[in-house]
């Protein structure tokens, strides 16, 4: 049973840069087609980051303005959210989840526990 | 701003039924893409629930149902219990943004 386990700093100054990593386990990266990250900042709603194909082709939510990245390690099954120039706005709990297919009609399970960042200084 | 309208709160004595609408648009749910259902029990992750307008993971009691009609989803919670009371979440994909979208959440209360 594949399980997603994020990890990374608890918190980053205004202006950094945000990097998370989240490791699968229980399954290989490569046998589900995509993988996403999903942001809730504190006691508000859910917001889809992205999400990343175990090839290296990845989509973005256009509200981000480009300073999401994600990337993918095959080799350590995990992958990665780069979060540039972030603000207070960009404080969250983070996760990471599986996305199942078909294209387009896709949801997501299982999902990480999270990782809360704060963006402060 | 999510695209995925639901209404802030919804609330129940145990043993009722109680219905969460997703009111979306032609270019999501009325554009014929899923609905999918998550349930979020405080200080935990979001957990699916629904699949596919209508589906049940192994596990997510019968209690649980979905269904979809034009631009709209809808989660039915029967027999409310006290272990429901949670946050629940819409999910669809959007064809103007190109990016799966999430609704507004809606809080059920357990009176």
């Amino acid at each position: 049973q594949v399980q997603l386990q994020e990890s990374g700093p608890g918190l980053v100054k205004p202006s950094g840069t945000l990097s998370l990593t989240c490791a699968v386990s229980g399954g290989s990266i490569i046998s589900s087609n995509w993988w996403t990250w999903v942001r809730q900042p504190p006691g508000k709603g859910l917001e889809w980051i992205g999400e990343i194909h175990h090839s290296g082709s990845s989509n973005y939510n256009p509200s981000l303005k480009s300073r999401a990245t994600i990337s993918v390690d095959k080799s350590k099954n995990q992958f990665f959210l780069k979060l540039s120039s972030v603000t207070a706005a960009d404080t969250a709990v983070y996760y990471c989840a599986m996305v199942v297919p078909p294209e387009r009609n896709n949801w997501f399970d299982p999902w990480g526990q999270g990782v809360l960042v704060t963006v402060s200084s | 701003q999510s695209v995925l309208t639901q209404p802030p709160s919804v609330s129940g004595a145990p043993g009722q039924r109680v219905t969460i609408s997703c009111t979306g648009s032609s270019s999501n749910i009325g554009a014929g893409y899923d609905v999918h259902w998550y349930q979020q029990l405080p200080g935990t992750a979001p957990k699916l629930l629904i699949y596919g307008n209508i589906n049940r993971p192994s596990g997510v009691p019968d209690r649980f149902s979905g269904s979809k009609s034009g631009t709209s989803g809808s989660l039915a919670i029967a027999g409310l219990q006290a272990e429901d009371e949670a946050d629940y979440y819409c999910q669809s994909y959007d064809s103007t943004l190109s990016n799966s979208v999430f609704g507004t959440g809606t809080k059920v209360t357990v009176l």
